[in-house]
């Protein structure tokens, strides 16, 4: 049973447009990640969170940005989708470094 | 940096049988976490096993276990009667110990494992 909740699961969305992915957790965990899935299923971070207030940006760069004002809540949005932003994004979170993340289901988007 | 990599990119066992998936890491750190973790096909993906640097025991969760090799940078995962319910992509993953490296995870590039009956 997942903690950590993704919505929505499936998108497809015109060129242009401004969409928000939702990533929320109920486990109280201040750090939180997203990570971009290509189509070889390679992960890559883009954004993270170690706690309210708190983002910095990944190691690839992303045209999407994040914000953190509840501890539950790290939703990621690209104020306009391309086709070039098709992909799986994974979120996650973590309760300290000496264990692993949790994930969610992930969202994987159509940009058209 | 650190660095994962996970040399093989699809690994093929027959029910019951045993596969072992390689994973290699680069670090100048002495203190660290190390991880598999298994992304079945269109479903989340899950913490299968960890290892914790700083242990020589390896880590073994049932039928998960892990060969770990800290002199030579290696993390192996072994699965041992391979089920069906097994076939995924697997992701071994490295963590550093201190907190500002903000706890991220850095991913190899996968292994595919595909179970045959």
């Amino acid at each position: 049973e997942a903690d950590i909740y993704q919505t929505p699961r499936y998108l497809v969305i015109g060129t242009g447009k401004k969409i928000t992915l939702e990533c929320s957790q109920t486990m109280g965990h201040d750090k939180m990640y997203w990570y971009q899935q290509d189509p070889g299923m390679e992960l890559h971070l883009i954004h993270y969170s170690y706690g309210v207030n708190s983002t910095e940006k990944g190691d690839l760069s992303s045209e999407s940005t994040v914000s953190r004002i509840r501890t539950e809540h790290f939703p990621l949005t690209l104020e306009s989708a391309r086709p070039s932003h098709t992909s799986q994004y994974l979120c996650a979170s973590s309760i300290s470094e000496s264990y692993g993340y949790t994930f969610g289901s992930g969202t994987r988007l159509t940009v058209v | 940096a650190q660095t994962v990599t996970q040399s093989q990119p699809e690994m093929s066992v027959q029910e019951a049988e045993t596969v072992t998936l390689s994973c290699t890491y680069d670090t100048s750190e002495s203190d660290y976490y190390l991880f598999w973790y298994k992304q079945p096909p269109s479903r989340q993906m899950i913490l299968v096993i960890r290892q914790e640097a700083y242990k020589q025991q390896n880590a073994t969760e049932n039928r998960f276990s892990v060969n770990f090799q800290k002199a030579a940078k290696s993390f192996s995962l072994k699965i041992s009667d391979s089920q069906l319910g097994d076939a995924a992509m697997y992701f071994c993953a490295y963590r550093s110990r201190p907190t500002d490296s903000w706890g991220k995870l850095q991913f190899g590039a996968g292994t595919q494992v595909v179970v045959t009956p």
